[in-house]
């Protein structure tokens, strides 16, 4: 199986400051022959399923705030929340759909400071 | 719009086996695949598995095989999972999710359903 390791665990940023949270495949999940990377990224607020924020390492999903933004390639991937709100305290996953079984990394805890 | 209701909350006793349904709607049924995935309490997300609409073809994962039975019905959108010989690590939320297409990504999931294993 495909290992998913995320980092930090936890981050706390100030209001309207950049959020980073990174993500590292044991593998890479980069298709050659479409040179497209199978990583998404999702949003988990307490009590709720989790939200798909990013398909394909980059491609944000429709009516998901351009603050949020998905880059990377092959094993190492970034989340990137530019300008951090209150509605993005969140526990944020990254999932690598390259090979059965999908594999989630094991979630980073994002709140205000 | 897709929707995906899940049934309500099940209380089980270890060694027993549990059916969680999964109704969906806003999109037709057979274009995409629809997985499982779980949720321990205060853990992270765990895919158990995925069924093909179309075909009632099953891919589990390893951990799974021989306890785990996932089945649709095409005529009602539903889709079902059934786990067997339930122990206390069972104790989870589980969620149906959408794949969009053929993928092995998840677009829409359900509301969840907790899985209460207690003697």
């Amino acid at each position: 199986d495909i290992v998913m390791t995320q980092s930090p665990d936890s981050l706390a940023v100030s209001l309207g400051e950049r959020a980073t949270v990174n993500c590292k495949s044991s593998r890479s999940v980069l298709y050659s022959s479409t040179n497209k990377n199978c990583l998404a990224w999702y949003q988990q607020k307490p009590g709720q399923p989790p939200k798909l924020l990013v398909s394909w390492a980059s491609t944000r999903e429709s009516g998901v705030p351009d603050r949020f933004s998905g880059s990377g390639s092959g094993t190492d991937f970034t989340l990137t929340i530019s300008s951090l709100q209150a509605a993005d305290v969140a526990v944020y996953y990254c999932q690598q759909c390259y090979n059965v079984p999908p594999t989630f990394g094991q979630g980073t805890k994002v709140e205000i400071k | 719009q897709v929707q995906l209701v899940q049934s309500g909350a099940e209380v089980k006793q270890p060694g027993a086996s549990v059916m969680v349904s999964c109704k969906a709607s806003g999109y037709t049924f057979t274009s995409s695949y629809m997985h499982w995935v779980r949720q321990a309490p205060g853990q992270g997300l765990e895919w158990m598995g995925v069924v093909n609409p179309t075909t009632g073809t099953t891919t589990y994962a390893q951990k799974f095989q021989g306890r785990v039975t996932m089945t649709r019905d095409t005529s009602t959108s539903r889709v079902y999972v059934d786990l067997s010989s339930l122990t206390f690590e069972d104790m989870a939320v589980y969620y149906c999710a959408r794949g969009p297409g053929t993928t092995y990504s998840f677009d829409y999931w359900g509301q969840g359903t907790l899985v209460t294993v207690s003697s």
